[in-house]
């Protein structure tokens, strides 16, 4: 798990603020994946991405979610106008490519408290 | 819709015994299964996986059984130990797709 670094671990925002959530992938690893758990719930896929470009966001809510994974720097996880039901731990895992081989590297999550 | 489903969400097994987990998935498309083992607080580790092409895959005390035309597959570890106490999960992926695909858990308890 050291080798995906998530900052910060823990996080906590009042109602309609905005929260970022950062991942810095292992070391030659350029695909990215964010998955969020639920109390109680198993890793639901949010959204995988590549350097600068979104490849599958079909598990990211409609509105207020956001992310990005830029040429320089980590990738980002952007909550706008935050609610209650958004307090989860988002997991951020690495891969070195796709491809049927290549086991999902994860950090150790940002667990998101909403107020 | 879960497409990759772990019925039992707790077990426990003695020190020494063999821990089997067990992992169904309704979806023919996937490949490739795997399986992490989670601490709280911690994010997954990858623990073993296994490809379509094969029915068993081991490392060490860890081995993965996989059964296509059941769409079932296990973990055993053998002999169970304390620190294998933790939250196990399965998970699958398609050939063509990104996305892996999670069971809920389950939860192992080795008593010493």
């Amino acid at each position: 798990n050291a080798g995906v670094m998530q900052n910060p671990r823990h996080l906590v925002r009042r109602r309609g603020q905005e929260a970022r959530l950062r991942c810095s992938p292992m070391k030659g690893h350029s695909h990215v994946y964010w998955y969020r758990q639920l109390p109680e719930e198993g890793l639901k896929f949010m959204v995988y991405l590549q350097k600068e470009n979104i490849i599958d966001e079909s598990g990211m809510p409609k509105e207020r979610f956001s992310a990005e994974f830029p040429k320089e720097g980590p990738s980002i996880l952007r909550i706008q106008q935050v609610v209650r039901g958004d307090s989860a731990a988002y997991f951020c895992a690495s891969s070195p490519r796709t491809g049927v081989s290549s086991p999902l590297h994860f950090g150790n999550g940002t667990r998101l408290t909403v107020t | 819709d879960q497409q990759v489903k772990q019925n039992s969400p707790s077990l426990s097994v003695q020190e020494g015994r063999i821990s089997i987990l067990n992992c169904d998935y309704t979806n023919s498309m996937f490949d490739y299964f795997l399986w992490y083992k989670k601490y709280p607080a911690e994010g997954p580790t990858f623990l073993i996986s296994i490809s379509s092409i094969k029915d068993k895959n081991e490392d060490g005390r860890f081995t993965v059984f996989l059964n296509k035309s059941a769409k079932h597959l296990s973990l055993h570890i053998v002999p169970s130990q304390p620190g294998d106490s933790a939250v196990y999960f399965c998970a699958a992926r398609k050939d063509t797709g990104n996305q892996f695909y999670f069971g809920t858990g389950t939860s192992l308890t080795v008593i010493p």
